[in-house]
């Protein structure tokens, strides 16, 4: 299947400061993106929709300025948490679609990029 | 919230198969039946998806009801890498934000030795 990949996998950052994930589709383009949150013995919450070119959409209680996500080409999307706190600390997962358009198929996810917030 | 409704919890001998059903009365006709599975700490991985007919890969078969309100995944021969929590997941096929997948709580399978 097609591949995936999320940077970093996990990582550690002081309250206050912000942190960066990267989502990249490695053997397709992915005009869209998804970012998912998933906390401890819980599913996988969708956050956000991630739009090649456009603004992003974002679900019912997900801040927009807290979450920034950035999709500038057809391979990378990013989001960054901004002025982290403990209570952000959770798997940050994201999924993108093969195809631009039309029928999508199924979606391919990243590994997961665990955020710790001291 | 979730379209599907999954038992909580099944064990499965290694070896054996392994069949874990799902609910979907209200499947809609043209959502199809996805089927994901998430290993510890990692990203849901993709199994299988339908729409009427039965599925089968190399990973596993999925067994759609004549009405589709409900589904079955089966694991032909589960290895103790079966062991996850597996998704059922109904979508409907098609650009834009409403191809997303929404989650719900899934069935954890244990594959004992």
């Amino acid at each position: 299947g097609a591949v995936v990949s999320q940077h970093p996998s996990w990582v550690i950052c002081k309250s206050g400061t912000s942190v960066k994930i990267e989502c990249r589709s490695l053997d397709f383009q992915a005009t869209t993106m998804f970012w998912y949150r998933q906390f401890p013995k819980q599913s996988l919450m969708l956050m956000a929709t991630s739009n090649e070119g456009s603004k992003a959409t974002y679900e019912q209680g997900v801040e927009k300025d807290k979450f920034l996500i950035n999709h500038a080409s057809l391979t990378l999307s990013t989001l960054t948490v901004t002025s982290a706190h403990p209570e952000d600390s959770s798997f940050y997962i994201c999924s993108a679609r093969v195809g631009t358009s039309g029928f999508t198929g199924e979606l391919f996810f990243g590994e997961g990029s665990r955020l710790t917030v001291l | 919230d979730a379209k599907t409704t999954q038992p909580t919890s099944m064990d499965c001998a290694e070896g054996r198969a392994a069949n874990l059903p799902c609910n979907h009365s209200t499947i809609s006709g043209n959502e199809y039946v996805y089927w994901y599975r998430q290993i510890h700490s990692q990203g849901p991985q993709y199994i299988i998806h339908g729409l009427k007919n039965n599925e089968t890969n190399e990973m596993a078969s999925l067994i759609i009801t004549e009405d589709r309100k409900s589904s079955t995944l089966i694991l032909p021969h589960a290895t103790l890498r079966d062991t996850a929590v597996y998704y059922c997941i109904v979508r409907v096929n098609y650009g834009g934000s409403q191809g997303n997948l929404i989650f719900g709580k899934g069935t954890k399978l244990s594959v004992k030795p």
